[in-house]
C-alpha cells in the first residue's frame, strides 16, 4: 500500500539519549517534512527536504538533524533528548510544492 | 508577523451545518489548506484554495478572501464521524505551510 510509513508508533526515552524517528515513503515525492505537533499550537515544521541531498531548518530546528541520502527515507534524529522534546512527530511528503500527505506519528516522551 | 487564528472549539448538532472561521496573516501567500485531524491520528488533507471564492466538494466547502486575509469551511449535514480536528494552513512565499492550532469540532446528536 502506497504512503508514509513512521516508526516506531510510540517511545518512551530517558533524558539524555539519543534517538532516530525513521520515515519512509513510496511515492516517489521529492519533499518531505518533519512537525512536531503539542496541544494548543499549530504543527510546527522541524526541517524539511525539497529533494534527495538537501536538507533546510524549519521553524523549531534546534535539538534536531535530518539527513536525506535517498528519495524515499527522511530520519529525524533527537542527538541529546530533553524533556521539552515529548511531543507527536509526523512525517509528511509532497511532489511539490501542493498537498502535504501525513504518516500516522511517532509519540514520543522523554522522561 | 505570521498568524493563523481559528476557533479552539466548536459545538454542532448532527444533520446541521457549521461553519469554521480561518483568518491569516502571512508573508507571502501560495495558497490556503485545510485538513482534517481525527484523534489519535494524521491530519488528512480536505480543501485547497488559491483564488477567490468557493470551492464545493460533496458536504464539504472553503471559501477564500485573499483580499480580507480570511477563509472559511463549511461543512454542510454533519454526521458523528465529523467530529475531529479542523486545521487551517497557509502556504507561504518559501512554499512552507504555516498551521492553525485547529478547531476541534463536537458533535452531538
Amino acid at each position: 500500500i502506497a504512503g508514509i510509513t513512521q516508526a516506531p508508533t510510540s517511545q518512551i526515552l530517558a533524558a539524555g539519549r539519543r534517538m532516530t524517528l525513521r520515515c519512509t515513503q513510496d511515492m516517489r515525492h521529492n519533499a518531505m517534512y518533519w512537525y512536531r505537533q503539542d496541544l494548543g499550537l499549530g504543527l510546527r515544521l522541524i526541517h524539511y527536504s525539497n529533494t534527495a541531498g538537501t536538507t533546510g531548518k524549519g521553524e523549531v530546528p534546534d535539538g534536531y538533524s535530518v539527513s536525506r541520502a535517498n528519495t524515499d527515507d527522511f530520519p529525524l534524529t533527537l542527538a541529546s533528548a530533553v524533556p521539552s522534546q515529548t511531543s507527536v512527530y509526523f512525517c509528511a511528503s509532497s511532489p511539490g510544492e501542493n498537498i502535504q500527505y501525513f504518516g500516522a506519528g511517532t509519540r514520543l516522551s522523554v522522561l | 508577523g505570521q498568524n493563523i487564528d481559528q476557533p479552539t472549539e466548536m459545538t454542532a448538532t448532527e444533520g446541521a451545518i457549521v461553519q469554521i472561521n480561518c483568518t491569516y496573516q502571512t508573508s507571502g501567500f501560495n495558497g490556503l489548506f485545510w485538513y482534517q485531524q481525527h484523534a489519535g491520528e494524521a491530519p488528512t488533507f480536505l480543501s485547497y484554495n488559491v483564488l477567490d471564492g468557493l470551492e464545493e466538494k460533496g458536504r464539504f466547502s472553503s471559501f477564500l478572501s485573499r483580499s480580507k486575509g480570511y477563509s472559511y469551511l463549511l461543512l454542510k449535514e454533519l454526521q458523528m464521524k465529523d467530529s475531529a480536528s479542523y486545521l487551517c494552513a497557509t502556504m507561504d512565499s518559501n512554499y512552507q505551510l504555516i498551521w492553525g492550532a485547529g478547531t476541534k469540532l463536537i458533535i452531538k446528536p
